[in-house]
């Protein structure tokens, strides 16, 4: 299979926590987003990253919230001292830099803080 | 007001109906548009662009009207397996600025049989 993939598709954690998610884009893709969704919305972006640079940071990505790109292939999305309200599904996508620049989603990691 | 509005519906449609799906959005340079189809609990799939002449593939017709700053989606002859909420989404700036993409919150649309 060569789409996106993330890991783990679920986490159960405790509140206060920290928990790391992982994504692996597709091969050939230099773009890498992180977005977040929660039951009823669309996907809510978070920040991106063309290839080891972190270009683009959303408001919503509180200092708790650290995602890094080290060599430019996956991914890591950081969430330190978990609340209740971190509870989402969060999704990986990846696209090539060129082109009409779609955006191929992965499976997504479903985050449940208790 | 919302960056991308979209009508929740549920739409409930017998198989074999013709069903629209209409959205709004608000920031006029806007650049790029999509469609996506999202099942329950599953990741966001692509659907098709939408160009602003319009496109189709297969069942599936898209409109993009700039000056209304309005989109659409036309499916014909609906099948259950279209049973799916469908993402209205925007890339409000253009590629230099790496292609965030703004989403509705979906419309859900049922086919029965």
């Amino acid at each position: 299979d060569t789409g996106v993939s993330q890991d783990p598709r679920h986490k159960i954690t405790k509140r206060g926590q920290n928990v790391t998610f992982r994504c692996d884009p597709i091969s050939e893709h230099n773009r890498l987003y992180w977005y977040r969704q929660t039951l009823g919305q669309g996907p809510e972006f978070l920040t991106y990253f063309q290839n080891e640079a972190q270009l683009e940071k959303s408001r919503l990505l509180s200092d708790r919230f650290s995602a890094e790109r080290p060599k430019g292939s996956f991914s890591t999305l950081e969430i330190q001292r978990t609340e209740q309200g971190d509870s989402a599904m969060y999704l990986c996508a990846s696209s090539s830099g060129w082109g009409t620049h779609e955006q191929y989603f992965g499976p997504g990691t479903r985050l449940t803080v208790t | 007001r919302k960056e991308v509005e979209q009508d929740p519906g549920p739409f409930n449609v017998p198989e074999g109906a013709t069903v629209a799906f209409n959205c709004t959005y608000s920031n006029s340079a806007s650049q790029s548009f999509f469609w996506y189809r999202q099942d329950c609990r599953k990741e966001p799939k692509l659907l098709m662009s939408v160009y602003s002449s319009g496109n189709e593939d297969g069942r599936f017709t898209a409109q993009l009207n700039r000056a209304s700053q309005y989109i659409s989606l036309l499916i014909r002859d609906s099948k259950l397996s279209d049973s799916a909420t469908y993402l209205c989404v925007v890339n409000p700036k253009g590629p230099e600025y790496g292609n965030k993409l703004v989403f509705g919150a979906g419309t859900i649309l049922r086919v029965k049989s």
